[in-house]
């Protein structure tokens, strides 16, 4: 079954207006990636966490991986049209060595 | 420096056709995954190859098979198409150790 779940599967905004997407596992996860996917495009990564409560940015994103990490998430302050596309979060599940995807949440844009 | 490359980009087949699918990894990158993305879905694990050697298999049946050459590249064999193998199918390269993956473009399997 879905080991790594993904919220909202949706997210309609305005541009301007901010944006968050969430990711949780019921096991422990070594690390989590994030990756965006533009319509038509392919997965891009964008970050990569591995300690638990690290934070990282990227200009207007910012990256969360919980304390128990167990769950992360992305929040892009300000949205731009560029923000369009597929956000997915994937894993490393402890004690495995391949990685798991989150279904994505979809980012729209009302410019 | 090229990225990952896969051929074709499109292909058509019907039920129970076979497919080989190609991928060329990223310069300097020795791991080979392959993973399926349904419309709407997260891409699924199929299998990972490294030093011309399954090392990983996702959830996928036998009927899914592959191989990775010394030069690195690899190919994704599915037999006995069913409807539901339509799909885009990615190619990503990395490190051996590290799990940053760099996507192709895919391939889109239509299966009529």
């Amino acid at each position: 079954g879905q080991q790594v779940m993904q919220i909202p599967q949706y997210q309609h905004v305005q541009e301007g207006e901010d944006f968050t997407t969430y990711c949780n596992s019921s096991t422990t996860l070594s690390n989590i990636q994030w990756y965006k996917q533009r319509p038509g495009g392919h997965p891009v990564f964008l970050i990569q966490l591995v300690k638990s409560g690290e934070v990282k940015k990227q200009k207007r994103l910012t990256f969360q991986f919980g304390e128990a990490k167990k769950n992360s998430s992305l929040h892009i302050t300000a949205t731009q049209t560029t923000d369009v596309g597929t956000y997915f979060c994937a894993a490393i599940i402890q004690g495995a060595q391949k990685l798991v995807f989150g279904q994505g949440t979809r980012l729209t844009i009302n410019p | 420096d090229a990225g990952v490359t896969q051929s074709p980009t499109h292909l058509i087949k019907t039920r129970g056709q076979q497919v080989t699918l190609r991928c060329s990894p990223k310069s300097g990158h020795d791991t080979v995954s392959w993973y399926q993305q349904a419309l709407g879905q997260g891409p699924q694990f199929i299998f990972q190859y490294y030093e011309e050697e399954e090392r990983q298999r996702g959830n996928f049946p036998d009927r899914f098979s592959g191989h990775q050459f010394p030069n690195y590249s690899s190919e994704l064999n599915v037999n006995a198409l069913w409807l539901g193998d339509s799909a885009l199918y990615l190619c990503a390269s990395s490190l051996s150790g590290r799990h940053i993956q760099y996507f192709g473009a895919g391939t889109r399997l239509s299966v009529l």
